[in-house]
């Protein structure tokens, strides 16, 4: 069974700083990797996912992940954030069942950016 | 907006009654998808659609739980004698058949039982 471990419940970090957000997985198959984000008051929106081929994924709004297959990780980074960032950040991977990748998500990452 | 909507956004309801949310999914996707989302938690998966056939029901947290999709458009999650534990954010999110594809998500409806 796959699981998903969001090392940090909350990274605080001043604007302009950059910032990594650590997910881990474990899965016996191969899986889909997501980092979704959900502002305040607001559906959860995709940043990046990994599906294969380049192991560093470009997302919107700056953000980028590097997946790490004998690591197991899929860590989330910007090299400087803005005070807009503040949200929500939950990793997912996605494995195969019932025809279809059923995905888990981690607890989420609460960043917060200060001015 | 990503075009998933649901209805109602919020609802409050004494233990027992039961409810009924809607999500009318983005019109040409046909995966349509069912969470549960409890405070300081991530998304749990609890069913999901292809079209109007339930391919995955197993994760629905009891029979008290169950989801329709008759015309494979909207569908509608119904939680009957609802228990103070149900309170929750009931995210719905769709995507195309394709495999890795996005999922996109509602803005949920959020349930308070008293």
């Amino acid at each position: 069974a796959q699981s998903v471990t969001q090392l940090d419940s909350q990274v605080p970090v001043f604007e302009e700083a950059p910032v990594e957000l650590r997910c881990n997985y474990s899965s016996s198959v191969s899986v889909y990797l997501f980092w979704y984000v959900q502002y305040p008051n607001q559906g959860l929106q995709l940043l990046l996912k990994y599906l294969s081929g380049s192991t560093l994924v470009k997302g919107i709004n700056g953000f980028e992940a590097e997946f790490n297959k004998s690591q197991t990780s899929f860590h989330l980074r910007k090299p400087s954030v803005h005070i807009s960032d503040t949200a929500e950040y939950f990793c997912a991977v996605s494995e195969w069942g019932g025809g279809s990748y059923i995905p888990t998500f981690g607890r989420g990452t609460s960043l917060i950016v200060h001015p | 907006d990503t075009g998933v909507s649901q209805d109602p956004r919020h609802k409050i309801t004494k233990r027992g009654q039961n409810v009924t949310f809607r999500c009318d999914p983005i019109s040409e996707h046909n995966r349509l998808y069912w969470y549960r989302q409890t405070l300081g938690q991530g998304p749990e998966f609890l069913t999901y659609f292809q079209n109007e056939a339930q391919l995955e029901k197993s994760r629905l947290l009891s029979d008290r739980f169950s989801a329709e999709r008759p015309k494979g458009s909207f569908s509608t999650l119904e939680i009957q004698r609802t228990e103070q534990g149900d309170s929750a954010m009931y995210l719905c999110a769709s995507q195309t058949g394709l495999v890795g594809e996005t999922q996109y998500f509602g803005p949920g409806t959020r349930l308070l039982v008293l």
